[in-house]
C-alpha cells in the first residue's frame, strides 16, 4: 500500500461547482496533514493544514477521519484559478523522534475549472 | 514576499560533474529540508536539516549527495558526481509553526 495514495483523476469541472478530492494513508501513527497545491512546474504552495476537528478556510474544508486514515478536500464554489494539482500531505511521525518534519505526498490530484 | 529564495532557478549540467543549489531563507529559520521531484512524479524528502546537522535522510540521499550551511544563512545541497536521473526539481523548504514553506525551485538537467 502506497503510504499517501490519491486518486490521480484529472476532474475536469466547470466554474461554480463543488469538486471533493480524497485521500488515504497507510501510516497510523501519523500527527500532521496537510494540502498543498501545485501550478505546473512550480512549487508546492501550502493551502491548509488539517485538524482532527475539521476545518475550513473561505470555500476550501478539509476533514481528516483517523480511524479510517482518510483526509478530504472540498472546494465550494471552483474559481478558474483553482485550476492546479492539490497534493495530500503527511507527516508519519508528526513532531517525535528523528522524523519531525519529514513529509510525505501523495501523487497529487489534477483539477480543471473550465469556463 | 516568498519565505525563501533558490539559485539558480535551471541548472544544466554534463554526467558527472558536480553541482551546488542553493537556498536563502528571509530570516532566521532553525529547520530545513530539501525535495526533489523528477518531472511527472510526487514530491520525495531527501534531507531534514535542523541546528547545522543533518537530522534524518532518505535512501536517496546517497554519498554523492550533501548538505551545509557554510555561512549561517545560506543553506546549500551538493550533488557531488551527477547522473541522467539527478535531473529534477529540487525544492528546498523552511519551518514555521508546524508548516513547511517551499521555495520556487531549481530546475537540474543533466545531460
Amino acid at each position: 500500500r502506497k503510504e499517501v495514495e490519491q486518486d490521480p483523476g484529472p476532474f475536469n469541472v466547470p466554474e461554480g461547482a463543488t469538486v471533493a478530492f480524497n485521500c488515504t494513508y497507510s501510516n497510523s501513527a501519523s500527527q500532521s496533514f496537510f494540502w498543498y497545491r501545485q501550478d505546473c512546474r512550480k512549487e508546492p504552495k501550502l493551502l491548509m493544514s488539517v485538524y482532527s476537528s475539521g476545518n475550513e478556510d473561505g470555500r476550501f474544508t478539509a476533514q481528516l477521519n483517523r480511524a479510517s486514515q482518510y483526509i478530504s478536500l472540498l472546494i465550494r464554489d471552483s474559481k478558474l484559478s483553482d485550476s492546479a494539482t492539490y497534493l495530500c500531505v503527511v507527516n508519519p511521525d508528526g513532531g517525535s523522534g528523528t522524523s519531525y518534519g519529514k513529509l510525505t505526498f501523495g501523487q497529487g490530484t489534477i483539477l480543471t475549472v473550465h469556463p | 514576499e516568498p519565505e525563501v529564495t533558490q539559485t539558480p532557478s535551471h541548472q544544466v549540467t554534463q554526467m558527472g560533474q558536480e553541482v551546488i543549489l542553493r537556498c536563502v531563507p528571509i530570516s532566521n529559520h532553525l529547520y530545513f529540508y530539501w525535495y526533489r521531484q523528477i518531472l511527472g512524479q510526487k514530491v520525495e524528502f531527501l534531507v531534514s536539516f535542523y541546528n547545522n546537522e543533518i537530522s534524518e535522510k532518505s535512501e536517496i540521499f546517497d554519498d554523492q549527495f550533501s548538505v551545509e550551511r557554510p555561512d549561517g544563512s545560506n543553506f546549500t545541497l551538493k550533488i557531488r558526481s551527477t547522473k541522467l536521473e539527478d535531473s529534477a526539481m529540487y525544492f528546498c523548504a523552511i519551518q514555521r509553526d508546524y508548516e513547511q514553506y517551499f521555495g520556487p525551485g531549481t530546475r537540474l538537467t543533466v545531460t
